[in-house]
């Protein structure tokens, strides 16, 4: 496996169940990210772990929540959803250096869709 | 706030013809640039990243840097079918932050 693994690739899930969405970097990468991603707006940024640090937007509802349990592995657990939370999510990793910035590598997404 | 600003499009050029997109930003010390190609149903791809003032080529494409008008742009020669897509603008800004900030995203169409 090359790149940024995310599984499922489609999910339809109601309002009551709880789901997992699954992210892996093979890059060696020691950033990753997750976004959403709605039609007709912006990428959104949802949450960032970077060197074991936790960053988030705190836009985001907490029916979202993530997991980073070591550099290569990243989770978002769903409880709860809204059918307003339907969008592509994306995982992304990067490596970042003091100083320089680099660009992003992107998973397959999930489609996420609410019922 | 920083903003990243792109024509939502679409853009529509005939095969062979020059696509030029273009990308505003708000931050005077943004500096790293990128630009994503994005299919429809695909993830954001990597295709150009620019750090200084001017142009940079990578076969078709040619990223130009001007950061003293605040302005990014993606050249496409010999534009085809196949470069149907969104692209997105994505800037940095120094000062600690590595997390970007993207623009809408500008829809390109090339027709045969």
């Amino acid at each position: 496996e090359t790149g940024v693994t995310q599984t499922p690739r489609h999910l339809v899930m109601g309002m009551t169940n709880k789901k997992s969405l699954k992210c892996e970097q093979h890059l060696g990468h020691n950033a990753m990210y997750w976004y959403k991603q709605s039609a007709k707006k912006p990428l959104e940024l949802m949450f960032v772990y970077s060197l074991e640090e936790r960053v988030e937007n705190n836009s985001v509802p907490s029916r979202f929540s993530p997991e980073c349990p070591n550099s290569s592995h990243l989770f978002l657990h769903l409880h709860t959803l809204q059918p307003e939370d339907s969008a592509l999510y994306l995982c992304a990793s990067s490596q970042v250096r003091q100083g320089a910035i680099y660009g992003y590598t992107f998973g397959s997404g999930t489609r996420l869709t609410v019922v | 706030q920083k903003e990243v600003e792109q024509n939502s499009g679409p853009l529509s050029v005939p095969e062979g013809a020059i696509a030029s997109l273009n990308c505003t930003y708000s931050d005077r010390v943004s500096q790293s640039f990128f630009w994503y190609r994005q299919y429809s149903g695909k993830s954001p791809e990597l295709i150009m990243s620019i750090y200084s003032n001017g142009d940079k080529e990578d076969g078709r494409f040619t990223a130009q840097l001007n950061k003293a008008s605040q302005y990014v742009s993606l050249l496409i020669r010999d534009s085809q079918p196949s470069d149907s897509a969104t692209y997105l603008c994505a800037v940095n800004t120094s000062g600690g932050s590595y997390i970007p900030t993207f623009g809408r995203g500008t829809s390109l169409i090339v027709h045969p």
